[in-house]
């Protein structure tokens, strides 16, 4: 079965530094994708960027990046040049491949820029 | 682009109440949408997948009586929650998606109290 694992219940991150998000994954598809998504704490879902199990290149997004490390099966969200609205919870999600598109959520990592 | 807007953004109701929240793709067609429960500081529960013209595939363990989907247009999407109780009240947010490798853009979500 499918699985999505974040580890780090809380991050702290000083303003203007990088911060890594982990998160790995299980899965028996070939064909997958791998989602970042940030929720506020007013509970708006905002996507941030998108990995593709068959993409060469690790996915980038102005400051977000993925580092996609496909035999770890790990997908780790970076985020460059910490800014203080960062602070939300980010979750990870799989796409199942072969049905109707269902995203698999992580638990989430609660990440806190202090200045 | 990508815009999906979610009606009520709150609600606070009586027990017996029946509560209607919809959800609209702005700018684009959503050949699915889909709908979560989130309960406070948890991840993302999937409640049910909506195809435009067809009935709704509800997750295991979600009461399709009680929690009623209609999907009557690429653009519209309701969820009806019956006779909400207190053990009702979370808080509702849906997304809607539209081509193959799109990812899934999420309305504002719906705050549902029950007394």
């Amino acid at each position: 079965a499918q699985k999505i694992t974040q580890t780090q219940p809380g991050m702290f991150v000083q303003e203007k530094e990088a911060v890594t998000l982990d998160c790995t994954y299980d899965t028996s598809d070939p064909s997958y994708g791998l989602f970042w998504y940030k929720q506020p704490s007013s509970g708006e879902m905002i996507f941030l960027i998108y990995q593709g199990s068959y993409d060469q290149q690790n996915a980038t997004e102005g400051r977000y990046s993925l580092n996609f490390q496909k035999a770890r099966k790990s997908a780790n969200l970076v985020i460059s040049a910490s800014q203080l609205g960062d602070s939300a919870m980010y979750f990870c999600a799989m796409r199942e491949a072969y049905n109707t598109d269902k995203l698999i959520f992580g638990t989430g990592t609660r990440l806190q820029v202090f200045p | 682009g990508a815009v999906v807007s979610q009606h009520p953004s709150r609600v606070i109701c009586k027990s017996g109440t029946s509560v209607k929240i919809e959800c609209r793709s702005l700018d684009f067609q959503a050949t699915t949408m889909f709908w979560y429960r989130q309960f406070p500081k948890q991840s993302l529960m999937l409640m049910a997948t909506s195809n435009e013209g067809s009935k709704a595939t509800y997750e295991q363990g979600v009461e399709k009586d009680k929690f009623l989907i209609n999907h009557a247009s690429l653009t519209l999407s309701t969820l009806t929650v019956t006779s909400a109780h207190p053990e009702d009240s979370s808080f509702y947010i849906c997304s809607a998606k539209g081509e193959r490798d799109q990812p899934q853009h999420f309305g504002d979500g719906t705050r549902l109290s029950i007394l």
